[in-house]
């Protein structure tokens, strides 16, 4: 049962714009929230994250918001560059648990 | 380069057979974690070991095991392999609990024929 999901398997963008990469969760009992981005062959690397207390994280060209009414996380990428093409991956902790759970990745292009 | 290595890259073996793989953490870092990602699933979280004590289990198969040795390094064994279990195997560390960030090694693709 997947907990985490992200159901654009892909997304493409052309540089410079924005790039809005979207999460839901299920589990009401998540309380942290993360992104991580990898690059073929290399492991996952983090972005970034929020609390369930925050709405918004902001850091650089990358903001994270969660609307945890409608259990969705979204990350915006502003501007967009050729070198954010990499799968995007979301991930949610429960505040009873002590791992993490991930989403299944959506590959992000970005178009010179 | 996170400071986290993991080998071999790559391992093509046969069903039914046992194979280790291995994990090296960054630094200073005491908590080791093992993922399992299979073609188009997100990474599965197996199990965590904090200096040299399991500290949390998830999705792992009794088939597979690990464990957390004094120098920090860490192995994860799969016995009796399955095709299905052909995937990326990653380990990540920190520095203390799962609140911290976890760096991710390159993993490990393994390829049961």
């Amino acid at each position: 049962d997947q907990q985490v999901k992200q159901n654009s398997p892909s997304l493409s963008v052309q540089e410079g714009r924005i790039s809005i990469l979207n999460c839901d969760y299920t589990n009401s009992m998540f309380d942290y929230f993360l992104w991580y981005k990898k690059y073929p062959a290399e492991g996952p690397t983090f972005l970034i994250s929020i609390s369930s207390i925050k709405d918004k994280n902001e850091d650089g060209r990358f903001t994270v918001f969660l609307n945890k009414s409608a259990k969705h996380l979204s990350l915006h990428i502003v501007p967009s560059q050729p070198g954010d093409s990499a799968v995007y991956f979301c991930a949610a902790r429960s505040n009873t648990g002590n791992q993490f759970y991930f989403g299944t990745g959506t590959s992000l292009t970005v178009i010179p | 380069d996170s400071g986290v290595t993991q080998t071999p890259k790559h391992l093509i073996t046969a069903t039914g057979q046992r194979v280790t793989l291995r994990c090296s953490p960054r630094s200073g870092d005491l908590s080791v974690y093992w993922y399992q990602q299979s073609l188009d699933q997100g990474l599965q979280f197996l199990i965590q070991y904090y200096n040299g004590e399991e500290r949390a289990k998830g999705n792992i198969l009794e088939r597979f095991s690990a464990q957390q040795f004094p120098d920090l390094h860490s192995e994860l064994n799969l016995s009796s392999l399955e095709l299905g279990d052909s995937a990326l195997y990653f380990c990540a560390s920190s520095v203390n609990s799962v609140t911290d960030t976890q760096y991710f090694g390159p993993g490990t693709r393994l390829t049961v024929l």
